[in-house]
């Protein structure tokens, strides 16, 4: 089963400074997805940015990108330019490539708290 | 184009009685999915439909819970009896055929005194 694990229960950020979220994930599968949801406390999921296991290249949605690395299965998101809207909770998710049988269920991490201060 | 809707937004029950909750998917897609989210945790897969059929139910508690989808368009998830454990948020997602994205709802918290 695949595992995704978020070690960083809450982050702290001051406005317009950078900020990394870290997220590791477990899985034998070779082709995948991975993403990173915001939470506001509305509740509404939103994804920020997604990454196909297959490609090389780091995904970059204006100011979020992630750092993938496959070996390390490791998927971490920066944030820069750091925005009050940006304050949320976030969610690393994993996702197999293959959309057959369960393969389109999203395995969420815990969440990290996102704290935007002045 | 209107996103995922769900209500009722919040609902306060007593143990041991039913509740509902119905969502609308985004028009046209055809994988509509049912996530629990307990405090402090990230949302996990009770149920997935593809269309009005029901592919991926192994997480769904099936002795008080269920689920429809009829005419592969809105569905409706039911608790019969509820119990404490069963305070969450419920959300509901779409995505397109064999899409990627999902689209979140806003959910509905579950409140089970």
């Amino acid at each position: 089963a695949q595992t995704v694990t978020q070690s960083q229960p809450e982050m702290s950020v001051q406005e317009a400074e950078t900020v990394t979220l870290s997220c590791t994930y477990d899985t034998s599968e070779s082709d995948y997805y991975l993403f990173w949801y915001k939470q506001p406390p509305s509740r509404q999921m939103i994804l920020v940015i997604r990454q196909e296991a297959y490609k090389q290249q780091n995904a970059t949605e204006n100011r979020f990108s992630v750092n993938f690395q496959k070996a390390a299965k490791s998927f971490s998101l920066k944030i820069s330019d750091s925005q009050l809207g940006d304050a949320a909770m976030y969610f690393c998710a994993y996702r197999r490539q293959l959309n057959t049988g369960t393969a389109s269920k999203l395995t969420f991490g815990t969440g990290t708290r996102l704290q935007v201060t002045l | 184009e209107a996103g995922v809707v769900q209500s009722p937004r919040y609902k306060i029950i007593e143990k041991k009685q039913p509740v509902a909750f119905w969502c609308n998917p985004i028009s046209g897609h055809n994988t509509l999915y049912w996530y629990r989210q307990n405090l402090g945790q990230g949302p996990e897969l009770l149920i997935r439909y593809e269309n009005e059929e029901a592919v991926d139910d192994s997480q769904l508690p099936k002795d008080r819970f269920s689920a429809e989808r009829l005419k592969g368009v809105d569905s409706t998830l039911k608790i019969q009896p509820a119990e404490l454990g069963d305070s969450a948020v419920y959300l509901c997602a779409s995505s397109a055929d064999r899409g990627y994205e999902q689209y979140f709802g806003p959910g509905t918290r579950l409140t089970v005194t």
